[in-house]
């Protein structure tokens, strides 16, 4: 079945530690997204990406960095610079820039800073 | 900027009552609205969609109408059900595929 898959489900990390979530999707879809949800609150974009090697800076971008090698994967890197990192982090994608379909979820990494 | 709304929750009903969530948006252009559901400890599915005026998305007896004029996507459906209870986003898209999201409303409905 085609979809997208994050992992872990559950990550715990040190202070001052990066730490990796991972994200792949077999859509075949052209854009990518990572979100940050905090108990009880909405979706705060961290980065997107439109195609392979090219990618953009969201709303809370700082402490986090991407990369998007392939298109089918857009992993996202927590830094120790992040100062606040324990939250439930998001990656979507959608089938092409500019249309008119629906962003498409992954489960979800629940990050835990121990 | 482009803008969601929705009324804050948590919303408690009881079985078979009407529900409805309200959403307005602030929008440039043309966007295309949405209602995402998303249950505990899980991502977010897509619930029912709507991409210009008027149109009215529907699924599983939840339904919302694109009200171009008063810039808003409430959702309704007739008669909850125990398994509705979940935590609801209304969203947008705009032209350049960039999404909005409101802060989700928590449903909660008692047997």
């Amino acid at each position: 079945d085609g979809g997208i898959t994050q992992s872990p489900k559950y990550l715990f990390r040190k202070e001052g530690q990066n730490v990796t979530l991972s994200c792949e999707q077999n859509l075949n879809h052209d854009a990518m997204y990572w979100y940050r949800q905090d108990p009880g609150q909405g979706l705060r974009l961290i980065y997107y990406s439109q195609i392979v090697n090219d990618f953009q800076k969201g709303d809370i971008a700082e402490g986090y960095s991407v990369s998007r090698e392939k298109k089918e994967s857009f992993p996202l890197t927590v830094t120790s610079a992040q100062k606040n990192p324990t939250a439930f982090y998001l990656c979507a994608s959608t089938p092409q820039w500019g249309g008119l379909t629906e962003a498409f979820f992954g489960q979800g990494t629940r990050l835990t800073v121990v | 900027g482009d803008s969601v709304t929705q009324m804050e929750g948590p919303v408690t009903l009881s079985e078979e009552a009407f529900l409805t969530i309200n959403c307005t948006y602030t929008a440039t252009g043309y966007p295309s609205l949405f209602w995402y559901v998303q249950y505990p400890g899980e991502g977010l599915q897509l619930l029912l969609k709507a991409t210009k005026a008027d149109d009215k998305g529907s699924n599983k007896g939840f339904e919302a109408t694109y009200r171009k004029e008063t810039t808003s996507f409430h959702l309704e459906k007739g008669s909850v059900q125990v398994s509705d209870s979940a935590v609801y986003f209304c969203a947008l898209k705009d032209n350049f595929n960039k999404f909005y999201f409101g802060s989700g409303t928590k449903l909660n409905v008692k047997p």
